[in-house]
């Protein structure tokens, strides 16, 4: 079974700190994807990485996966309250047509 | 372009009872996947549909099924209702693959007493 874990589950920083959040697995990816779901709301993409060791910046959000495409972490900085959300990360097989989502970061950005 | 769109976005249900929910994936979208959202579980993949056929399914019991029609729309049934199906029910669509960008709709909220 694929499994994929998050860490941490839960993240509560002051405004303008620096995070990171990792996803680990034991299995190998074709791709990843990172979403951000706020309450009420189906999540929505952020990012997707495909070849290891390839990093990816949107703002001040740095992705990375993994050199064996097994990992990936998601680099936020200078957190703003509107970073407020809970962050997946998904793998997906090649030819599966199957999306195995993380446990989830729930973040929390004090003003 | 309209998003992904579920109806009804909330529904309250009884032990026993059965539920349908429909999705309408984008414009010009024929991959559709259903996924259960609960605290403790989180995020777990239901099945996939494409051009009317499924072409996985997670490992869910046989009471939960799907269906996809010729214009892309999707359905999924869950049948004698229990009260650990209360989840939040997302639904997403992409053009065909699973290299292709998902969007999730807002999902259906599911209460069972």
């Amino acid at each position: 079974t694929q499994l994929l874990e998050q860490s941490p589950q839960f993240l509560s920083i002051q405004e303008g700190e620096n995070l990171t959040v990792y996803c680990n697995s034991s299995s190998v990816f074709s791709s990843l994807q990172w979403y951000r779901q706020e309450p009420g709301e189906g999540p929505v993409l952020l990012v997707t990485v495909v070849t290891g060791g390839e990093v990816k910046k949107l703002k001040r959000l740095t992705f990375q996966f993994g050199d064996a495409r097994k990992d990936s972490s998601l680099h936020i900085t200078a957190a703003q309250p509107g970073d407020t959300g809970l962050y997946l990360c998904a793998g997906v097989t090649s030819g599966t047509y199957k999306y195995i989502f993380g446990t989830g970061t729930r973040l929390k950005v004090l003003a | 372009k309209a998003g992904v769109t579920q109806t009804p976005r909330y529904l309250i249900k009884t032990r026993g009872q059965q539920v349908t929910l429909s999705c309408s994936p984008i414009s010009g979208h024929r991959s559709v996947s259903w996924y259960q959202q609960t605290p403790g579980q989180g995020l777990q993949f239901l099945f996939e549909y494409f051009s009317e056929t499924q072409r996985n399914k997670g490992n869910f019991p046989g009471r939960f099924s799907g269906r996809q029609f010729s214009n892309s729309r999707s359905e999924m049934n869950v049948s004698t209702l229990e009260l650990g199906d209360s989840a939040l029910y997302l639904c997403a669509s992409s053009i065909a693959s699973e290299a292709d960008t998902q969007y999730f709709g807002p999902g259906t909220r599911l209460t069972v007493l």
